[in-house]
C-alpha cells in the first residue's frame, strides 16, 4: 500500500535531549513537509522540502532541523534548543507537478518532553 | 500575506442534523487552490476536496457538499444528515504557487455529532 509512515507513534524524552522523528513515503512525491499541532490549534509549518538535498524553513523552524538525503525520507530532529517541544508532529507529502497539490499525511508522532 | 479563518472553533449537533463549516480566506493571488481536510481522533489528516480559484461550481459528494464563493472569499463545507463518524476536526487550507509551495491552514473546527 502506498502511503506515509511515521514512527514512533508516541515518544517520550527528557528535557535537554535531541530526538529524531522518522517520516517515510512511498508515493514517489517530490515535496515533503513537517507540521506541528498543539491542542486546539491548527497546523504550523516547521520545514518543507521540494527536492532531494534541499529544504526551506517554515514558520516555526527555530529549534528544529531536517535532512532530505533520499526522496522517500524526511526526518525531523527536535533539538534541545526548542523551548516547548511537547506537541503532535505530522509529516506530509505532495506532488509538485501539475495541479494536484493536496497533501497526504502520516499518522503523526506525539512527542512528550519532561 | 494569505490567511484562512475558520471562525467556528467547536460545533455540536445531533445525528441526522445538517451542519455547515465556514471557511473564509484572504489572498492577493488570482490563482490559488482551496482544500478541506478531516482529522479524526486517530490524528491523521485525510484529504476531502480541492478546488481551484477558476472553478466556482459547487460540488457534492454523497452527504458532503462545498460552496465556493469568490465574491465573499468563502469555501464552506456542509454535511447533510450528519453521523457520529463525522465527528472530527476539519481544516480548511489555501495554497498558491507564489507562496513557495506552502499551504496555509485554518485553525480547524471541531465537529461533534451526538447520537
Amino acid at each position: 500500500d502506498g502511503g506515509i509512515t511515521q514512527s514512533p507513534k508516541y515518544l517520550f524524552r527528557k528535557e535537554g535531549q535531541n530526538v529524531t522523528l522518522s517520516c517515510e513515503q512511498n508515493l514517489n512525491h517530490d515535496a515533503m513537509y513537517w507540521y506541528r499541532q498543539d491542542p486546539g490549534q491548527g497546523l504550523r509549518l516547521i520545514y518543507y522540502s521540494q527536492i532531494v538535498n534541499d529544504f526551506q524553513k517554515g514558520d516555526i523552524a527555530e529549534g528544529y532541523s531536517v535532512s532530505r538525503e533520499k526522496k522517500e525520507s524526511f526526518p525531523l530532529t527536535v533539538t534541545s534548543a526548542q523551548k516547548n517541544p511537547t506537541a503532535f508532529y505530522l509529516c506530509a507529502s505532495s506532488i509538485l507537478a501539475g495541479s494536484a497539490y493536496e497533501q497526504y499525511f502520516g499518522p503523526g508522532t506525539r512527542l512528550t518532553v519532561t | 500575506a494569505q490567511k484562512v479563518t475558520q471562525a467556528q472553533t467547536e460545533i455540536s449537533v445531533v445525528e441526522k442534523e445538517d451542519v455547515t463549516l465556514d471557511c473564509v480566506y484572504e489572498t492577493r493571488d488570482t490563482t490559488y487552490y482551496l482544500f478541506w481536510y478531516k482529522q479524526p481522533p486517530s490524528g491523521e489528516l485525510v484529504f476531502l476536496i480541492r478546488r481551484n480559484s477558476f472553478d466556482e461550481q459547487n460540488e457534492i459528494s454523497g452527504r458532503y457538499s462545498w460552496n465556493f464563493q469568490k465574491s465573499t472569499s468563502s469555501f464552506n463545507f456542509t454535511i447533510t444528515a450528519s453521523q457520529v463518524v463525522d465527528s472530527a476536526v476539519y481544516f480548511c487550507a489555501l495554497f498558491n504557487n507564489t507562496n513557495a509551495g506552502k499551504s496555509t491552514f485554518g485553525d480547524g473546527t471541531t465537529l461533534t455529532v451526538k447520537p
